[in-house]
């Protein structure tokens, strides 16, 4: 199984800071890397895909890249409502697999 | 717009089985495979597996072949997915998750989520 290596785990920062998580595959997976937002009791929602395809109605402030084993998420201003934890998930082989979260917090 | 709507909160013994459904609405349920995703509280998400609409056709995650099945029902446009023999470390909320594009293995639309608890 591919294993995915998100870090920071937590991340203190303020409304308005750029903020970058890193995501790092087990093994190479081209670009086939997606992104999550989750917020407490829902459900997660897509924001990036093919590592660095913007979901339709995900702002602009969202941007992906990398491929190969390294990835990034970067929130270039962060607002109130970014508060959350976020994911990634490898696509390239079964069976999908997903980092362990980074909880962006105050 | 998609829904996707799930059958609420289930409460087990250690040892049965439990069957969650997921309604699908605006859109074409057979146009896209469903996939289910679980997350153990205060954990990460966990892939299981995805169903086919269309065929009935399946992929299950390794470490729960022989205990889950996913089906569906065209008529009603709903998947559903079963875990039997079910133990403590099932205790988690499952999402049914649609597939991008149709069937590609990233989820653009996601159930609002089923609590399964299991506790003697």
């Amino acid at each position: 199984d591919i294993q995915m290596t998100q870090s920071p785990s937590t991340l203190s920062a303020s409304v308005g800071d750029r903020v970058t998580i890193t995501c790092r595959a087990s093994q190479s997976i081209s670009t086939w890397l997606a992104w999550y937002q989750q917020k407490p009791g829902k459900a997660p929602k897509l924001l990036i895909y093919k590592a660095s395809s913007l979901e339709s109605g995900v702002p602009s402030r969202f941007s992906g890249s990398g491929s190969g084993t390294e990835f990034t998420l970067t929130i270039s201003s962060l607002q109130p409502d970014d508060f959350a934890t976020y994911y990634c998930q490898q696509y390239n082989s079964y069976p999908l697999t997903f980092g362990g979260g980074t909880k962006v917090e105050i | 717009q998609v829904q996707l709507v799930q059958s609420g909160a289930e409460m087990k013994k250690p040892g049965a089985s439990v069957k969650v459904s997921c309604k699908a609405s605006g859109y074409t349920f057979t146009g896209y495979y469903m996939h289910w995703v679980r997350q153990a509280p205060g954990q990460g998400l966990e892939w299981m597996g995805w169903i086919s609409p269309k065929s009935g056709g399946t992929n299950y995650a390794q470490k729960f072949q022989g205990r889950v099945t996913m089906t569906r029902d065209t008529s009603i446009s709903t998947a559903y997915m079963d875990l039997s023999r079910l133990s403590s470390d099932d205790t988690a909320v499952y999402y049914c998750a649609r597939a991008a594009d149709g069937d590609k293995n990233w989820f653009d639309h996601w159930g609002q989520g089923t609590l399964v608890t299991v506790s003697s």
